[in-house]
């Protein structure tokens, strides 16, 4: 099984829509959180961490449910240049590196 | 700071040549890893360095995969000799704690 797991879309939307992303991780022992955004051709940056009591940053919303081991992205009045690769990030106890999930593909459409 | 420095930015080889990638970290960051992304596995860590010293190489393909880092500033990864199944794009990514990790722009590879 997968560390984290993903649906890897693609979810086409209209401009002004409001999108959800979900994923699960599958070690109950994993520590941080993280979504990271990928454009077509480029590296993942840093979109947000996800902290337990759920946090938000203008138009984006990320929570984290330890009981059921999964994390959500919700990006409100979606915009064309959110149109990209939505990747699910977890780190483990212990450890320094961070996994990956294969990526949710957006594209908000005019 | 000029970020995470990766060349080639693209690569042609034939079967059987060896590859060398190269990277540059952030100034001060003491974690370095290196990161093979294709589209039916996605992102794969390959192996990851603290204060130049490998951690876990556990997802090193095979032995025709090695990577060093002799010094602060600088890592290399090897493939010797190259194939076909080894085409995919190999990032470098730094960081200075469990958080804030910076990719570099990424080595698109291509094997024929």
């Amino acid at each position: 099984r997968k560390e984290v797991e993903q649906d890897p879309g693609p979810f086409n939307v209209p401009e002004g829509a409001t999108v959800a992303f979900n994923c699960t991780y599958s070690n109950s022992a994993s520590q941080s959180f993280f979504w990271y955004r990928q454009d077509c051709r480029k590296e993942p940056k840093l979109l947000m961490s996800v902290y337990s009591s759920g946090n938000e940053d203008g138009r984006f919303t990320a929570q984290l449910n330890r009981a059921s081991q999964y994390i959500s992205l919700l990006i409100r009045d979606s915009k064309l240049s959110d149109s990209a690769t939505y990747l699910c990030v977890v780190t483990q106890t212990g450890a320094n590196n961070l996994f990956f999930g294969t990526g949710t593909r957006l594209t908000v459409i005019p | 700071d000029a970020g995470v420095i990766q060349s080639p930015r693209h690569e042609v080889t034939e079967m059987g040549q060896e590859v060398t990638l190269r990277c540059k970290p952030i100034s001060g960051h003491n974690s370095l890893f290196w990161y093979r992304q294709t589209m039916m596995r996605g992102l794969e860590l390959l192996i990851y360095f603290n204060n130049n010293v490998p951690i876990d190489d556990s997802g090193m393909p095979e032995d025709r995969f090695s990577a060093k880092m002799p010094n602060a500033s600088f890592s290399t990864l090897k493939i010797q000799p190259s194939e076909p199944r080894d085409s995919a794009v190999y990032f470098c990514a730094s960081s200075t704690a469990n958080y804030g990790y910076t990719f570099g722009s990424g080595t698109r590879l291509t094997v024929v």
